[in-house]
């Protein structure tokens, strides 16, 4: 029930698309819904982060679009340029929860072509 | 955010050897987290470190194998000790933002032992 499941493992999109990472989760006891971007060689990065009681959020190119009654959400890349070649996590956690921790995803290796 | 450092950035060592890294924070936190990534996966807890308290390990991890030290607010130590090639891994430190639940990480160690 702690897991995660990201999809695609790997992704390759041609420069000026959309990029498109799906994250489906169980425990309905997480409420706090974080992106990370790791580039090779480098530790991961904070994107962009939403919670349950909004159903999108944007910044810039990145939008998180969240489901909650499917227990869904995505990263949307907009406009992929190739400098968004990188590793995308998704996690979660249920920060109501004392001592709970983040649950990470599989991972997305993405490739956006020039 | 936390601006986190890691030293070493890399090593490599010889199998039956310790290896300390060291993780420093440019501002005092109370949550210090020890991860591992294996090559093309994704990052799993090996504990957490708060300053005053002994670690936390997740299961799977064992403090002999993985000492940690947290003398203060902006620093922490972990161990890999008696190392085998199974050691081999990016190590990185995290940190939780103190005023909410954004997660930080540092640049990792990555370890090669041989």
């Amino acid at each position: 029930q702690q897991q995660v499941k990201q999809s695609p493992q790997s992704l390759i999109v041609q420069k000026g698309g959309i990029s498109i990472i799906n994250c489906a989760y169980e425990n309905t006891a997480f409420d706090y819904f974080p992106w990370y971007q790791q580039f090779p060689g480098k530790g991961p990065a904070l994107l962009i982060a939403i919670r349950p009681d909004v159903s999108e959020k944007k910044e810039g190119r990145f939008t998180i679009s969240f489901n909650k009654s499917a227990k869904q959400f995505s990263l949307h890349i907009m406009d992929s340029q190739p400098g968004d070649s990188a590793t995308y996590f998704c996690a979660a956690i249920p920060t109501q929860t004392s001592g709970s921790r983040l649950t990470f995803g599989e991972g997305t290796q993405l490739t956006v072509n020039p | 955010s936390a601006v986190i450092s890691q030293k070493p950035s890399r090593d490599i060592c010889q199998r039956g050897t310790s290896l300390t890294i060291q993780c420093q924070v440019d501002s005092q936190v109370t949550m210090m987290f020890w991860y591992r990534q294996q090559p093309g996966q994704s990052l799993t807890l090996i504990a957490t470190a708060n300053q005053g308290s002994e670690a936390t390990y997740e299961s799977g991890f064992v403090i002999d194998k993985f000492p940690i030290s947290r003398p203060n607010l902006t620093f922490s130590t972990l161990t890999v000790s008696n190392m085998s090639p199974e050691d081999s891994s990016i190590y990185l430190c995290s940190v939780e933002d103190p005023g909410g639940y954004e997660q930080y990480f540092g640049p990792g160690t990555r370890l090669t032992v041989t």
